[in-house]
């Protein structure tokens, strides 16, 4: 069983649209990201929830909304795509933060990504 | 401002050759480390991570890290290539609080010659 599974892998999509990316993660963890790669291959977080409350958002436009129904699951919708939004996703999960006060850390774990290609 | 830097962007090793790639970092305090790898196509993995103790970590795949913290540095090291190491390498750095915010180095590319 994949650990965190978004979806969809492809899109294609025209400028203007809306679209949504789902992620569930099946690790029990409370602790959900989203990163952004550019065409650069850089990536960037963009925002992170911990038990359903938005912890971090990193300055990103708010044509992008986060969604969190459950711990489980963060879902990412985008309004009125831009061709600049074209890049990767990906969502990510741990158990807390890294520094939950264990000598070893908490690792996160990432998804496979999501490929969104605005035209 | 905290920061990575991968100062190789592109790196060939010939299989079987020994392998490593850079990571330089800028942060206040000791921040927990880590290595991704990134295969065409795929997410990231996670190689190795360093959190504390002993400054020489051990991953998957037959890959090792060091911390330097003198250097502000965290290297990751194979001493002999497999041609399905090749991939895109990230070295990422993390404060040591709850937010779990990763910050990424710009990645090495590495290439393998048969």
């Amino acid at each position: 069983d994949t650990a965190v599974s978004q979806t969809p892998k492809y899109l294609v999509t025209q400028m203007g649209n809306d679209k949504s990316i789902k992620c569930e993660q099946n690790l029990g963890h409370d602790t959900m990201y989203w990163y952004k790669q550019d065409s650069k291959k850089f990536l960037k977080i963009m925002f992170s929830y911990n038990n359903k409350e938005l912890i971090i958002n990193e300055t990103v436009p708010n044509r992008f909304s986060p969604k969190s129904p459950d711990k489980a699951h963060l879902n990412l919708h985008i309004n009125s795509l831009e061709l600049g939004d074209s890049a990767v996703y990906f969502c990510a999960s741990s158990q807390g933060g890294l520094g939950r006060g264990h000598s070893s850390g908490n690792t996160i774990y990432f998804g496979e990504g999501s490929w969104l290609t605005v035209v | 401002a905290q920061s990575v830097t991968q100062p190789d962007i592109h790196i060939t090793v010939s299989e079987g050759a020994s392998l490593e790639l850079r990571c330089n970092y800028s942060y206040g305090a000791t921040p927990y480390l880590f290595w991704y790898v990134q295969s065409p196509g795929q997410g990231l993995q996670l190689l190795l991570k360093y959190f504390s103790g002993d400054t020489l970590v051990q991953g998957i795949k037959g890959f090792e890290a060091e911390f330097k913290r003198s250097q502000s540095s965290f290297n990751l090291r194979k001493p002999s290539v497999h041609w399905s190491d090749a991939a895109e390498y990230f070295c990422a750095v993390g404060a040591r609080s709850n937010t779990g915010k990763l910050i990424f180095g710009q990645g090495t590319t590495l290439q393998v010659k048969p």
